[in-house]
């Protein structure tokens, strides 16, 4: 069973625009959000991280949407760029750390 | 700093055969993991460790060993490779544990045949 369910699956923006992606948990327990980047050929790095103690956390172009009651969270990309293409990963973390399954972006010049 | 090495890049393993996969880091971080991806399912978490001498099975553990003999090396052991076990594998460690910034290394491509 998929402990964190992300979607959509693969995302095509144009240039300027703003990219979506949302995560949903079921697990209560989890209390650690974070989001990864992946390059083809690379490993994944972080990109932004968020506690459920606050709803909205934003670093440069990129915020995460919390929202404890719903267990959803989700990416918003502003201004998408073409070197933001690259499949993203939801994350949630309690005891162990579960990854959902990606979200390949496409930004379009 | 390396920061997390893996070697090698690439295997090609026969069924039934065993490999060790060997990842370092030079960061002095105390947990360290390892995750198998495979298309459409994501990262998933195989074993852990939260300090030389200590490992626990993750969400994936089975056909795999690891050990931690010192802070620095993280090795995974497949004892009876499986055409299943055909995936990329990333060793991964963070300073203070699975609530922390991950630092990935850049895989290793497996397949079995």
């Amino acid at each position: 069973q998929q402990q964190v369910k992300q979607s959509p699956q693969s995302l095509i923006v144009q240039k300027g625009g703003i990219s979506i992606i949302n995560c949903a948990y079921e697990n209560t327990a989890f209390d650690y959000f974070p989001w990864y980047q992946q390059f083809p050929g690379k490993g994944p790095a972080l990109l932004i991280a968020i506690r459920p103690d606050v709803s909205e956390k934003k670093e440069g172009r990129f915020t995460i949407s919390f929202n404890k009651s719903a267990k959803q969270f989700s990416l918003h990309i502003m201004d998408s760029q073409p070197g933001d293409s690259a499949t993203y990963f939801c994350a949630a973390s309690g005891s162990q750390f579960y990854f959902g399954t990606g979200t390949s972006l496409t930004v379009i010049p | 700093n390396a920061g997390v090495t893996q070697t090698p890049k690439f295997q090609v393993l026969k069924t039934g055969q065993s490999m060790t996969l060997q990842c370092a880091q030079d960061m002095n971080h105390e947990y360290m993991s390892w995750y198998r991806q495979d298309p459409g399912m994501g990262l998933r978490l195989i074993h852990y460790s939260v300090g030389a001498g200590i490992t626990d099975q993750g969400e994936v553990p089975n056909g795999y060993n690891v050990s931690r003999s010192t802070t620095e090396d993280f090795p995974l052991r497949l004892l009876s490779a499986a055409p299943s076990q055909t995936s990329v594998y990333f060793c991964a460690s963070s300073l203070s544990g699975n609530k922390d910034t991950q630092y990935f290394g850049p895989g290793t491509r497996l397949t079995v045949l």
